[in-house]
């Protein structure tokens, strides 16, 4: 079956600091990788996707590249901010109608 | 443009007792997946409805029944709640079933005691 396992939070950065957030994937088929951010009090929302192989998603400062053969999607981002702080989810669909997501990992971004 | 929107926001139920849940797709949209949400955890996907009928279920028991309307909205229905129903249950509306964007409303909580 499809599952995707992200790092352990939380998270705890200063402004500015550089941000990882690791995510591994398993799949049946070739699956299409998201990450979602849910921000406090808020529904979850689409941050970046990749489709296929070697794509690099990116949206307001942050990026993934699809690693096919790591079965990775990492999340980066060069400098956070504050509004930043949220609860990240890694997803992927393979070969249904169903996102799989990750446990979620909680950034909080202190000034 | 109004999103996704689900009612009611929080709801308190007790063991063995019945919840129906709504949801108004954003404008548009014509698919509605809904999703389970227990604490410290990501979403479960429980099913989804594309032209009135179901097209996927996830690990769910048939307690968790729901309906699409020819409006396109949706309700989610638990029967013979448990305690571990407490969650926080999500719907999301896409146009198709496949490869649409996903829309997430905010949530109805359901506390189950």
């Amino acid at each position: 079956g499809n599952s995707v396992t992200q790092m352990e939070g939380p998270v705890t950065l200063s402004e500015e600091a550089f941000l990882t957030i690791n995510c591994t994937y398993t799949a049946t088929g070739y699956p299409s990788l998201f990450w979602y951010v849910q921000y406090p009090g808020e529904g979850l929302q689409l941050l970046l996707k990749a489709t296929k192989a070697d794509d690099k998603g990116s949206n307001k400062g942050f990026e993934a590249t699809y690693r096919k053969e790591t079965t990775s999607f990492h999340l980066e981002k060069g400098s956070v901010q504050v509004s930043d702080s949220a609860v990240y989810f890694c997803a992927l669909i393979a070969g249904s109608y169903q996102l799989t997501f990750g446990k979620g990992t909680k950034l909080s971004v202190i000034p | 443009d109004a999103g996704v929107t689900q009612s009611p926001t929080h709801l308190i139920k007790t063991r063995g007792q019945q919840v129906t849940l709504r949801c108004s797709p954003k404008s548009g949209h014509d698919t509605v997946s809904w999703y389970q949400q227990a604490l410290g955890q990501g979403p479960q996907f429980i099913f989804q409805y594309y032209e009135e009928e179901e097209r996927q279920r996830g690990n769910f028991p048939d307690r968790f029944s729901g309906h699409q309307f020819p409006n396109y909205s949706s309700e989610l229905n638990v029967n013979a709640l448990l305690l571990g129903d407490s969650a926080l249950y999500l719907c999301a509306s896409s146009l198709g079933p496949i490869g649409g964007e996903l829309f997430f409303g905010e949530g109805s909580r359901l506390t189950v005691l």
